[in-house]
């Protein structure tokens, strides 16, 4: 079993539309969560990064982790064109992001 | 604007030639990694150097791969020789103290 695991998808939702992407993980002693949003043909940039159980809200975006069944989610509100890219959910057992273990990412299409 | 760079962005090579890749990390971050994404496996960690000194090389076939930081400001990556099967994204990233790997554009590896 991979450590991380992530639905490649592809995704395709019309504009306006609330988006949920979601990892597994196997290793209880993952600490730190994150989520990496990569535009096509650039390096991954960091969206958002929680270290505990519950919701994490920024804007548009909430990142949500359940440590108990080792899922955690992205959810997208009211999304945008925009919001069109890869999403790779990216776990750590250190302190911080340093040495992370990234999922396959999920491509999303959001059409207007 | 500080940004991780890379060169060359592109690279297109014959099996069994020499590949080198430079990254430019964040000036301050003391961290830097390497990173090779494909479709099949996603983003997989190669090697990471803290204050210059390698931390981690599992990742990297040892017999064709190396990774060196000569200076605070310079990483390279050489593939010898390189095989088909190396074709890839490769990226470089730099951790910052703020607990975010802020990656570079990549450089696009392919090798017929």
């Amino acid at each position: 079993q991979k450590e991380v695991e992530q639905d490649p998808g592809p995704l395709s939702v019309p504009e306006g539309a609330i988006v949920s992407l979601n990892c597994t993980y196997s290793n209880s002693a993952f600490q730190y969560f994150m989520w990496y949003r990569q535009y096509s043909r650039k390096g991954p940039e960091l969206l958002m990064y929680t270290y505990s159980s519950g919701n994490k809200e920024d804007g548009r975006f909430t990142a949500q982790v359940d440590k108990s069944s080792k899922y955690i989610s992205l959810f997208i509100r009211d999304s945008q064109p925009s919001d069109s890219a890869t999403y790779l959910c990216a776990i750590s057992t250190q302190g911080g992001s340093e040495k992370l273990v990234f999922g396959k990412g999920t491509k999303l299409t959001v059409n207007p | 604007d500080a940004r991780v760079t890379q060169t060359p962005r592109h690279k297109v090579t014959e099996m069994g030639q020499e590949v080198t890749m430079r990254c430019q990390p964040i000036l301050g971050h003391n961290t830097v990694f390497w990173y090779r994404q494909t479709m099949m496996q996603g983003l997989e960690l190669l090697a990471y150097f803290r204050n210059r000194a390698p931390l981690d090389d599992s990742g990297m076939p040892k017999d064709r791969f190396s990774a060196e930081m000569p200076d605070a400001t310079l990483a390279t990556l050489k593939i010898q020789p390189s095989e088909p099967r190396d074709s890839a994204v490769y990226f470089c990233a730099s951790y910052s103290p703020t607990y975010e790997q802020y990656f570079g554009p990549g450089t696009r590896l392919t090798v017929t």
